[in-house]
Formats: structure tokens, C-alpha cells, sequence
């Protein structure tokens, strides 16, 4: 089961700001960096911000990230309607070898 | 542009192998660490294998080790997934992701689009 936790939706109206938080623990989020990726319905998932903060090309600006101790975020501001879609947070983790987790999820509803 | 296209779902019965391919082109393949990643019906995303560019780094999820072997071969810009003793509970789209470094260290761009393998009797 997934090790970092999100809230299972958040929601907002075109225009406003959302957020979603990322919890994990020392050995994940509190000594290695953290990834969101975006997945639009019936698609396959997309990096969204990797190394805490860090955008790839072409994503918009509107779409941030942050990290503090073992927790991170997410904040999309200026909602747009096709921002609508599922975001995990993800990060390694040192315990048993390593290996990569997932958080749980967050469905974003654009009202 | 970067494509991965990955093959070799299907149905097959509990306690059966399958063997997935995931083919990659359009960057230069022995560059990068792969992954598999699934995704069960209506759930989130579980990691499942991570390989480094020369197959000397490897990892697996507890969830399948011992019983899913990752391997690639190079020369054909191919990356591939032994699935044995499968399970229902191993039901999922599975995606192959590029590592953006030549070990498994994350983030994962781009995806391919996913082959759905499903166990059931």
C-alpha cells in the first residue's frame, strides 16, 4: 500500500488556487526529493514537477511545488478546467533496498 | 519525440507467467535507467521494477519480488518484464516510464501508454 498520503480529492471553481498536501516520513519525503505527476482521464500519467519545485518544459507556470521536513505540496493557482484530473506525489524511499512510492492520489474537480 | 510502446498483455490464469516488452525510441536507450509501473482497475499507481542503463542496479516492490524478473536488452532498445506465479491481486495496466538519469533516481518522463494484463480464472 502506498506510504505517502494525500487527501482523496480537492476542488475548486476556474480561477481560484488548490492545493494538496503529501505526507511521508524520514526515510521518503524526509531525504530524497519529491516528484507530482498529472494523470487526465484515461491516460497515462505525466511528470508534473520534479525536485521538490523543479517544472519540465511545458508545463505551465500556474502548476508550483514545495517541500518542508517530511511533507510537500502541490498548489495549482488559476484553476483551469483541464486541470481536472488525478496528481501523486511520489518520492524514494531508503527502507528495505529502496524503492520508489506513490502517494495515494488526490482527484482534482474543477466546479 | 520520445516513444515508448509497451506489449504483451492478456488474460492468463493464476499461478501462470507472462512476459511484457515495453520498446523505446527516439533517445538513446543504453543513456537511461526504465521502470515498470502499474496501475490496478480504478486505483492509484504502484512502482514495480526499476533497472539501470547497464542492468547493473535493479530493484523490485516487495509486493513482487521473487516472482517478477526486469531485464533489457540494449541492442534492440527493449525492456521487458518476466511475470511468474501470477496473482489476481497482480490484475493492472502496466506502464513502462523512462528515468531521466541512467540510474533508478527518478522522476519518470515520459510514460508509454500502458497494456493491460489481467489474472483470472
Amino acid at each position: 500500500q502506498s506510504v505517502l498520503t494525500q487527501p482523496p480529492s480537492a476542488s475548486g471553481t476556474p480561477g481560484q488556487r488548490v492545493t494538496i498536501s503529501c505526507s511521508g516520513s524520514s526515510s521518503n519525503i524526509g531525504s530524497n526529493t519529491v516528484n507530482w505527476y498529472q494523470q487526465l482521464p484515461g491516460t497515462a500519467p505525466k511528470l508534473l514537477i520534479y525536485s521538490n519545485n523543479q517544472r519540465p518544459s511545458g508545463v505551465p507556470d500556474r502548476f508550483s511545488g514545495s517541500k518542508s521536513g517530511t511533507s510537500a505540496s502541490l498548489a495549482i493557482s488559476g484553476l483551469q478546467s483541464e486541470d481536472e484530473a488525478d496528481y501523486y506525489c511520489a518520492a524514494w524511499d531508503d527502507s528495505l533496498n529502496g524503492r520508489y512510492v506513490f502517494g495515494t492520489g488526490t482527484k482534482v474537480t474543477v466546479l | 519525440e520520445v516513444q515508448l510502446v509497451e506489449s504483451g498483455g492478456g488474460l492468463v490464469q493464476p499461478g501462470r507467467s507472462l512476459r511484457l516488452s515495453c520498446a523505446a525510441s527516439g533517445f538513446t536507450f543504453d543513456d537511461y535507467a526504465m521502470h515498470w509501473v502499474r496501475q490496478a482497475p480504478g486505483k492509484g499507481l504502484e512502482w514495480v521494477s526499476g533497472i539501470s542503463w547497464n542492468s547493473g542496479s535493479i530493484g523490485y516492490a516487495d509486493s513482487v519480488k521473487g516472482r517478477f524478473t526486469i531485464s533489457r536488452d540494449n541492442a534492440k532498445n527493449s525492456l521487458y518484464l518476466q511475470m511468474n506465479s501470477l496473482r489476481a491481486e497482480d490484475t493492472a495496466l502496466y506502464y513502462c516510464a523512462k528515468d531521466l538519469g541512467p540510474v533508478p533516481a527518478a522522476p519518470f518522463d515520459p510514460w508509454g501508454q500502458g497494456t493491460l494484463v489481467t489474472v483470472s480464472s
